[in-house]
């Protein structure tokens, strides 16, 4: 059964400090790998997206390391914002059986809170 | 370009009623997928369509739930005859092709609530 874990559930930090969030997946075939943010009330956003070929990608003071082999990624946040508090999800794209479209399956997310 | 539209925002529905939710997907894309959010959980697929062809439905209810993307017009979730536990956020995500290395774009959501 595809599936995406994330931890940890949910993360305090204070203004500034940097953080990082896990997750394992056992999604196959695999196609690629996102992390998303999703602040309350509103739909996810991307922030990166990796293919099995890409070991880490930044975007901005975000940072996404995966691992193929061993099924992990984390998602490395550094000088955190007040606006940083939302929850992140990692995403996993994979073939649906017989398709040629990438199917996603969510992790529950690892909701952050950025205190001032 | 707009982003993805998702209206109503929100919906109140009592329990028997029909929940229509409708999805604009952003200019250029033919491919909509709809998900569910129940509260505490993450996103779930529910169904995969393109214009006037629905793709992949294998996460959507086999009773009571339906969806469109016709011709012209949004992309149409039907929930007929709704019961409290409809109760979540769905939200529509859009894309401009069909490989798994396309971005999906997301909608605000609606929430739904059933009374």
């Amino acid at each position: 059964k595809n599936q995406v874990e994330q931890s940890p559930q949910s993360l305090i930090i204070l203004e500034g400090k940097n953080c990082t969030l896990q997750c394992n997946y056992t999604v196959s075939p695999f196609s690629n790998l996102r992390w998303y943010k999703q602040d309350t009330g509103r739909g996810p956003v991307s922030l990166t997206i990796m293919t099995f070929s890409e070991n880490t990608k930044s975007n901005g003071r975000y940072t996404a390391t995966l691992d193929a082999d061993t099924k992990q990624s984390s998602l490395h946040i550094t000088a955190s914002q007040l606006s940083d508090s939302a929850s992140y999800i990692c995403v996993v794209s994979g073939r649906a059986g017989g398709t040629s479209y990438g199917k996603l399956t969510f992790g529950q997310g690892t909701i952050l809170t950025v205190h001032p | 370009n707009a982003g993805v539209m998702q209206n109503p925002r929100h919906l109140v529905r009592r329990r028997g009623q029909e929940a229509r939710l409708r999805c604009s997907p952003m200019k250029g894309h033919s491919h909509v997928y709809w998900y569910r959010q129940l509260p505490e959980e993450g996103l779930k697929f529910m169904v995969y369509l393109q214009k006037e062809n629905i793709i992949d439905e294998s996460g959507m209810p086999k009773e009571r739930f339906s969806a469109e993307f016709p011709k012209e017009g949004p992309s149409i979730l039907r929930i007929q005859q709704v019961v409290r536990g409809d109760s979540a956020a769905y939200f529509c995500a859009s894309s401009p092709g069909q490989g798994p290395s396309y971005e999906q774009y997301f909608g605000p959501g609606t929430r739904l609530t059933v009374t």
